[in-house]
């Protein structure tokens, strides 16, 4: 059952271009994480989101929480190859057989 | 470094033997969860320990066990491996109860053959 999907599954781009990442899923979330991955290492938290509509600043990165708390997107300005990773969603819901669950993962790969 | 520490950092196993994975939590925090992350997928959730007991499973067989202990590391069991059991296991250290900021460590690649 995956219940967080995410797009892009797979993005390559050149250094200094723009991109969105999506998280979607049709269940509510009480808070959304939003977490980097590198090969051979564990995922490292850049951001959480609580409140609908929400927007949070992490220098080039923008994060938003949908106003139902049921989406979410990831907007990268001028790319850099150091944002090369796995980005992965991860939503918290209070209900349910799932509690925390993960995203299918974007891949993202910025070409110097 | 996240101060979180798994060992060990790769293991293989025979179809059907047990394995036991440990986690070294973060100084200060209280709760460890552990995550199964197939390749190329996103980690799923399998469950997590709040002060020496669990807190929540995610949707995984009762032959995966686990254990926290009283300086709050904790041990993830496995019986009866199988095939799809291969995968990287990742435990996360954080403070109190549900997942609020979480620190992960580098991971145990596990494969089963």
């Amino acid at each position: 059952t995956q219940l967080l999907e995410q797009s892009p599954q797979f993005l390559s781009i050149q250094e200094g271009e723009n991109l969105t990442v999506y998280c979607n899923s049709s269940s509510v979330f009480s808070s959304l994480q939003w977490y980097r991955q590198e090969p051979g290492e564990g995922p490292v938290l850049l951001v959480t989101v609580v409140t609908g509509g929400e927007v949070k600043k992490l220098k080039r990165l923008t994060f938003q929480f949908g106003d139902a708390r049921k989406d979410s997107s990831l907007h990268i300005t001028a790319a850099q190859p150091g944002d090369t990773g796995l980005y992965l969603c991860a939503g918290v819901r209070n209900s349910g057989t799932y509690k925390y669950i993960f995203g299918t993962g974007t891949r993202l790969k910025v070409l110097a | 470094e996240t101060g979180v520490t798994q060992s060990p950092t790769h293991l293989i196993k025979t179809r059907g033997q047990q394995v036991t994975l440990r986690c070294s939590s973060q100084s200060g925090h209280n709760t460890v969860s552990w995550y199964q992350q197939a390749l190329g997928q996103g980690p799923q959730f399998i469950f997590q320990y709040y002060r020496e007991e669990e807190n929540g499973r995610g949707n995984f067989p009762p032959r995966f066990s686990g254990l926290q202990f009283p300086n709050y590391s904790s041990e993830l069991n496995v019986n009866a491996l199988e095939l799809d059991d291969s995968a990287l296991y990742l435990c996360a250290s954080s403070f109190g109860q549900g997942f609020t900021e979480a620190f992960f460590g580098q991971g145990t690649r596990l494969t089963v053959v």
